[in-house]
């Protein structure tokens, strides 16, 4: 059971918008930056997004952070056959002194 | 942008110890400011971060994972390494290597699949 929660799986269709939830607690996501990756099939993690709400360079804008208390928001707009794939949030723990993760939401595109 | 390719053994006997290094190129091992980061992943499930080394040797596990790992640097070859010891069938994941900040790794090596089995 993880930490962080998320939606086992969201779906939509292609060019539609997605959001993706995480909800943790004051020790973790109330009290630190949250980080989103994509993990496509086969593949390593990839960062998302950084900081809530940040996008490394080489992230399209139909990506998006929020963070808004202890939960977290992932957008995703003009969704695409390619962005089918698990995403994760994660965080510092400040309690338990580890970086914790989401058990990973599972989007497909219709 | 650090490149990050894991090596070592795909299967390990249960209570021996898994041991995998992790080759850094496009940056230095020791670069200030840097975490060198070890997560992994059991089939079909999600992420369990492992614990870090900092650049300057000081290093910080799961609370979980304590008692049995080590992660340690070469600076001389540019790697850092995790050992896990006394492995069971429940250690059986892929193992990531990867760097960036405490917590939030932004460069990731490939995966290596590491399964403990007699």
């Amino acid at each position: 059971q993880s930490v962080l929660t998320q939606p086992p799986s969201v779906s939509a269709a292609p060019g539609q918008k997605v959001t993706i939830s995480c909800s943790g607690s004051r020790s973790n996501i109330g009290n630190n930056y949250v980080s989103w990756y994509q993990q496509l099939p086969g593949t390593a993690p990839k960062l998302l997004i950084f900081e809530n709400n940040k996008r490394p360079s080489g992230i399209p804008d139909r990506f998006s952070g929020s963070r808004s208390g202890t939960s977290a928001t992932l957008g995703i707009t003009g969704l695409q056959t390619g962005d089918e794939a698990d995403y994760y949030c994660g965080t510092w723990d400040n309690s338990l002194s580890e970086v914790v993760f989401g058990g990973g939401t599972k989007l497909t595109v219709l | 942008q650090v490149q990050l390719q894991e090596s070592g053994p795909g299967v390990v006997k249960p209570s021996e110890t898994l041991s995998l290094t992790c080759t850094v190129s496009g940056g230095s091992v020791s670069s200030f400011y840097y975490y060198w980061t070890w997560i992994r992943q059991p089939p079909g499930k999600g992420l369990e971060w492992i614990g870090y080394i900092y650049y300057s040797g000081s290093t910080h596990y799961s609370p979980s994972l304590k008692s049995r790992v080590t992660i340690s640097l070469d600076t001389s070859k540019n790697q850092f390494s995790l050992k896990l010891s006394s492995v069971t069938a429940a250690d059986t994941a892929v193992y990531y290597c990867a760097s960036g900040l405490a917590s939030r790794p932004s460069d990731w090596g490939q995966g290596t699949l590491v399964t403990v089995s007699s």
